[in-house]
């Protein structure tokens, strides 16, 4: 597996603002993943973050609400922009590929819990 | 795309009995099926996980086994204690077309002491 870390744990904002949370690896991996997890619903896969290219979005989420970095191997941002209430929730990064894993196997971050007033 | 369902929501049991949680799948090229517990507060933690060419799996006292023609896999949990007291999610993924995985909408699993 891999120790992952994410910044901050938790935060409350207000709303129009914007939020990053980082994500960092203790090891490099091929693919890093952000997932959101409303309260007390399941895990929704936001983008994928591929160092070296473009993040991948999925239906629903676009890159000028949700823009993602992904400097290097280890390491990936993800931004809530211009956040309102509807925000509110688990951020989750996740890793997977190269580095040891088996493929498609994924491990999660302990997560970015994130209010928005 | 892929829809998993997951069965069922909630559920308690007294410790050293049987938990089973199941969950079914509607896209047939999904050929990996890992479950994840989640304890409060914290990130989903991998717990098992089977691919299709197998029918069953075993981790002590975890098993998960997948059904294919019928499109369902289950998680069952024997001699159950109050540490497993958890969210657990099954989800689906095709290992041709990328790592997205597709989640169930998560058991509360109860065990009682």
């Amino acid at each position: 597996s891999a120790v992952i870390s994410q910044k901050p744990s938790r935060d409350i904002c207000q709303r129009g603002t914007s939020l990053t949370i980082q994500c960092q690896v203790d090891s490099q991996v091929t693919m890093m993943f952000w997932y959101r997890q409303q309260p007390g619903q399941s895990l929704t896969l936001i983008a994928t973050a591929n160092q070296g290219s473009e993040a991948t979005y999925e239906s629903g989420f676009v890159i000028d609400k949700f823009p993602i970095s992904r400097p290097n191997l280890t390491f990936s941002t993800l931004t809530v922009s211009n956040m309102s209430p509807e925000d509110s929730s688990i951020y989750l990064c996740s890793v997977g590929g190269a580095g040891g894993f088996a493929y498609n196997e994924q491990f999660f971050g302990p997560g970015t819990r994130l209010t928005v007033l | 795309g892929e829809n998993v369902e997951q069965h069922p929501s909630t559920l308690s049991v007294q410790e050293g009995d049987s938990a089973v949680i199941k969950c079914t799948y509607s896209d047939s090229a999904s050929n990996y099926f890992p479950w994840y517990k989640q304890e409060l507060g914290k990130g989903p933690q991998l717990i098992i996980d089977i691919r299709s060419n197998v029918g069953e799996k075993k981790d002590q006292r975890i098993a998960v086994t997948l059904n294919k023609t019928a499109k369902h896999f289950s998680l069952h949990i024997t001699e159950t204690q109050p540490e497993d007291s958890a969210v657990y999610f099954c989800a689906a993924g095709d290992t041709n077309t990328g790592n997205q995985f597709y989640f169930g909408t998560g058991t509360s699993l109860t065990v009682i002491p």
